[in-house]
Formats: C-alpha cells, sequence, structure tokens
C-alpha cells in the first residue's frame, strides 16, 4: 500500500520557468511533510518541509504548498536552474511515529 | 555535508555470503534510521533507533537482517545469506527528536 504517491516520474523544464512537483497522500494522519533532492551516487538531501498546520512554506527559490482537503502537497521551484536536475521525493510523518514515508520519486531535468 | 558517514560505499558480493555496513551519525542525532532504496522506488523504511534502544522494524527487514546500534552511537546492518533481491542502495539518516533527517551518502550493495 503506497500511502504517499508521485504519479510524474519525470518532468522536463526550461531554465528559468517554475517547477513544479506534485506528491498525494492517502493516510490523513500524517501532520508534517517534507521535501528531498536526491542526485546520482548521493544519499537524499533536505529541502524544505512544511506541518500540516500550515499551508504554504517558503524557502528561497523553495515553496511547498499543502492541501489537506484533498490530501496533496506540491513543490514549487521559481526560477528553475540546470542544477536543480535531480530526483526529488516527498517524504510524510505522523507526529510520535517517527517512521517517515517516502513517495517513489519525480526525476527533474531543467534544460538549458 | 550531513555529518553521516556510511562505509562501505559499495559492497559486491555473492549470493550466500554475509555483508554488514556501518553508519556513523553526527553525536547530536538521537535517532538513527535505515532505509532500503531500489532503483524506480523512493527510500523504504526499515528500521529505527533511539539511542541504542531499536523502537520499530518495518516486514522487509526479514530474519537474514540484523541492525544495532550498541552505545547509541555508530550503528551496523547485517545482512545474512545474501540474495540478489537484496541488491540495493542502504541509507542511514540520523535527526534529533523529529525534524528533517540527515542522510549519509549511502551503501550500494549488489549480490552476484
Amino acid at each position: 500500500d503506497q500511502q504517499v504517491k508521485q504519479n510524474s516520474p519525470s518532468l522536463s523544464v526550461q531554465e528559468g520557468r517554475i517547477s513544479i512537483l506534485n506528491c498525494d497522500y492517502t493516510n490523513s494522519m500524517f501532520d508534517y511533510f517534507l521535501w528531498y533532492k536526491k542526485y546520482p551516487a548521493e544519499g537524499p538531501t533536505f529541502l524544505i518541509s512544511i506541518s500540516s498546520i500550515k499551508d504554504k512554506n517558503e524557502d528561497g527559490r523553495f515553496t511547498v504548498f499543502l492541501n489537506k482537503s484533498a490530501k496533496h502537497l506540491s513543490l514549487h521551484i521559481v526560477p528553475s536552474q540546470p542544477g536543480d536536475s535531480a530526483v526529488y521525493f516527498c517524504a510524510a510523518e505522523t507526529s510520535g511515529t517517527y517512521k517517515y514515508i517516502f513517495g517513489t520519486g519525480t526525476r527533474l531535468k531543467v534544460l538549458a | 555535508d550531513t555529518g553521516v558517514s556510511q562505509n562501505p560505499r559499495h559492497k559486491i558480493t555473492k549470493r550466500g555470503q554475509n555483508v554488514t555496513f556501518r553508519c556513523d551519525p553526527i553525536s547530536e542525532h538521537n535517532r538513527l534510521y535505515w532505509y532500503r532504496q531500489t532503483l524506480g522506488q523512493g527510500p523504504e523504511f526499515l528500521t529505527y533507533f533511539q539511542n541504542e534502544a531499536q523502537l520499530e522494524k518495518s516486514r522487509l527487514l526479514s530474519d537474514r537482517f540484523s541492525a544495532e546500534r550498541p552505545k547509541g552511537s555508530f550503528s551496523t546492518l547485517e545482512i545474512q545469506r545474501t540474495e540478489q533481491g537484496d541488491s540495493a542502495m542502504y541509507l542511514c539518516a540520523g535527526n534529533i527528536a523529529g525534524g528533517e533527517l540527515f542522510f549519509g551518502e549511502g551503501s550500494r550493495l549488489t549480490v552476484l
């Protein structure tokens, strides 16, 4: 049972444009969400997180939006840069469980 | 650099052999996690420790797998009688009482 889903395996975007990566979840008990970026042969690197008490969190070029009623979150990258090309994972946790469930990832390619 | 180091980075072994991976988190990480990632998938939770106590194990962790964190610092993950299906990237991560996970660069296992 895949509780965290990233339905788009890949995405290509022109440099300077907006990248939007989507994530859906099924477990309504999840209340903390994270985005990670992964380059080949490296471990995932934390990007940004959001608690369920918020619907938006922004950090520089990265903004995460949370729609609890739709059980959907998205990561916006503006402007996209070639160095953003990587696999992006969303993850979710229920507070107190300390168990983070990851999606299957979306490969972003930013074209110069 | 997250400060989490994993060794070895790559291990090639023959089916039926035992392998052991080591993870050294930073000293502040009271929680330590092991995840497994296969091609096209996101990281899958295996187990986690709070200090030296192993608090949860996934059903993915068969009886051939054992993890320890003897003094609440470094951790080892041993796989006995390896099978080709064990080929994957094994990721270690630490955190401090919740919040984001800080991953190491992973240990890639190839079982021939």
